[in-house]
């Protein structure tokens, strides 16, 4: 257990609705990064978050957006789903912002859009 | 762009047998990093190699890093079938204000009796 939680565990939603994926790091932890893993595109890294302020981004589609919270929680909504946006989404957080920080990854949310 | 490459990306292989998985990467890397992931699960941390010719062992398994090859190793020593998992390498860049990782396709290991 890495001490990285997020909910919920699976969500099965139909195309076009607009969802809300939830994270909480470890305790202490002030970095939150968001992946998606899917058969089509393998593991690929979203978006930072540090201390409530985007960091990094990558390969998120507009319809994606994330935001982390006073209390450091983040969360990932996605909208106008399609059938594409089915994967597992990782939560990972790290202490600080920078690279020489280990990644701890969360148990995933596992999406499903039919 | 940053690229990392596994190969292979499917393993069948015997009890008892040794194999390498390879992993290389595009550009100058800050760290390497090897996972495990069970089916459904979740990544689980294996080795985290920071400089060049760092060699890591737990258990089975054996990593090392030559930064100037820009290629990772993950050797398997007499597989058991508790090793069978998916295993990724990914590389850590740091960027202005954050980081990311970029991780390799995986190697789908299957260890059979």
């Amino acid at each position: 257990d890495s001490g990285v939680t997020q909910t919920p565990k699976h969500l099965i939603t139909a195309t076009g609705q607009r969802v809300t994926l939830r994270c909480s790091p470890r305790s202490g932890d002030l970095s939150v990064y968001w992946y998606q893993q899917s058969l089509d595109q393998g593991l690929q890294f979203l978006i930072q978050y540090y201390n409530g302020e985007e960091r990094a981004k990558g390969n998120i589609l507009e319809r994606f957006s994330a935001q982390q919270f006073p209390d450091l929680h983040s969360e990932l909504n996605l909208s106008s789903l399609e059938l594409g946006d089915s994967a597992l989404y990782f939560c990972a957080s790290s202490p600080r912002q920078g690279l020489w920080d280990e990644q701890y990854f969360g148990p995933g949310t596992r999406l499903t859009v039919t | 762009e940053l690229k990392v490459e596994q190969n292979p990306l499917f393993l069948s292989m015997q009890e008892g047998k040794n194999y390498t998985i390879y992993c290389n990467y595009s550009t100058t890397s800050d760290r390497l990093y090897w996972y495990r992931q069970d089916p459904g699960k979740s990544l689980e941390s294996l080795f985290v190699l920071l400089s060049n010719g760092a060699v890591k062992q737990e258990g089975r398994l054996m990593a090392s890093l030559d930064t100037k090859a820009r290629l990772s190793t993950l050797h398997i020593t007499a597989a058991v079938h508790d090793l069978s998992a998916t295993y990724f390498c990914a590389v850590a860049r740091g960027e202005t204000s954050g980081s990311r990782l970029t991780f390799g396709e995986g190697t789908q290991l299957t260890v059979n009796p």
